[in-house]
């Protein structure tokens, strides 16, 4: 099975910057089938990404991913007070689905 | 629009069975695949398995095998997830979470169960 790790597990940043998360697979990834999640405290998780790099139904275009294989990004251009929340990569391509063990984007 | 509107909180005790239902709108039920992930207090996402709503089908975690078990009825668009033998380490909320439109990515999901086990 596939397993997914995040980096870094805490990034600190001031509204305006730019956010880069770090997604590595333990194995290639079927197809790039790797999302992002974003959750907000009290929230169900939230699809950012899909395919690796499109972006979801109404998500703005700050939000960028990339990579292919076994390593992955997630870029956020310019940080807005609601983007800091916890973010979750997944994989989907193969049994069992994994998720990575999250990186919270917290405000400096 | 899609909507998908679990059944709410829970309190068991170990041992028991927990039933969450997840009950679908706003689409062809049977089109789209559906999952369950849990998530235990200040943890990350835990995926648990995906039921077929057209056929009934299912795929389990192997971590939950045996003890888990998926079901759906299409006359209300409503699928279920049986969780038995629980213990305090299943003190989680429990999301249901579609397959996308265009892949197989989650979304969208449902509100959350959050299910207490103790004692």
């Amino acid at each position: 099975e596939i397993v997914l790790t995040q980096s870094p597990g805490t990034l600190s940043l001031s509204p305006g910057e730019r956010a880069t998360l770090s997604c590595r697979a333990s194995q290639s990834v079927s197809s790039s089938y790797l999302a992002w999640y974003q959750q907000k405290p009290g929230q169900a998780p939230r699809l950012l990404i899909y395919g690796a790099s499109s972006r979801a139904t109404g998500i703005p275009d700050r939000f960028s991913g990339s990579g292919s294989g076994t390593d992955f990004t997630l870029t956020i251009s310019r940080l807005e007070p609601e983007d800091f929340a916890v973010y979750y990569c997944q994989q989907y391509g193969s049994s069992p689905v994994a998720f990575g063990q999250g990186t919270k984007l917290e405000i400096k | 629009q899609v909507q998908l509107v679990q059944s709410g909180a829970e309190v068991k005790k170990p041992g028991a069975s927990v039933k969450v239902s997840c009950k679908a709108s706003g689409y062809t039920f049977t089109s789209y695949y559906m999952h369950w992930v849990r998530q235990a207090p200040g943890q990350g996402l835990e995926w648990m398995g995906i039921i077929n709503p057209s056929g009934g089908s299912t795929s389990y975690a192997q971590k939950f095998q045996g003890r888990v078990t998926m079901t759906r009825d299409t006359s209300t668009s409503t699928v279920y997830m049986e969780l038995s033998s629980l213990r305090s380490e299943d003190t989680a909320v429990y999301y249901c979470a579609r397959v996308n439109y265009y892949d197989q990515a989650f979304d969208p999901w449902g509100q959350g169960t959050l299910v207490t086990v103790s004692s």
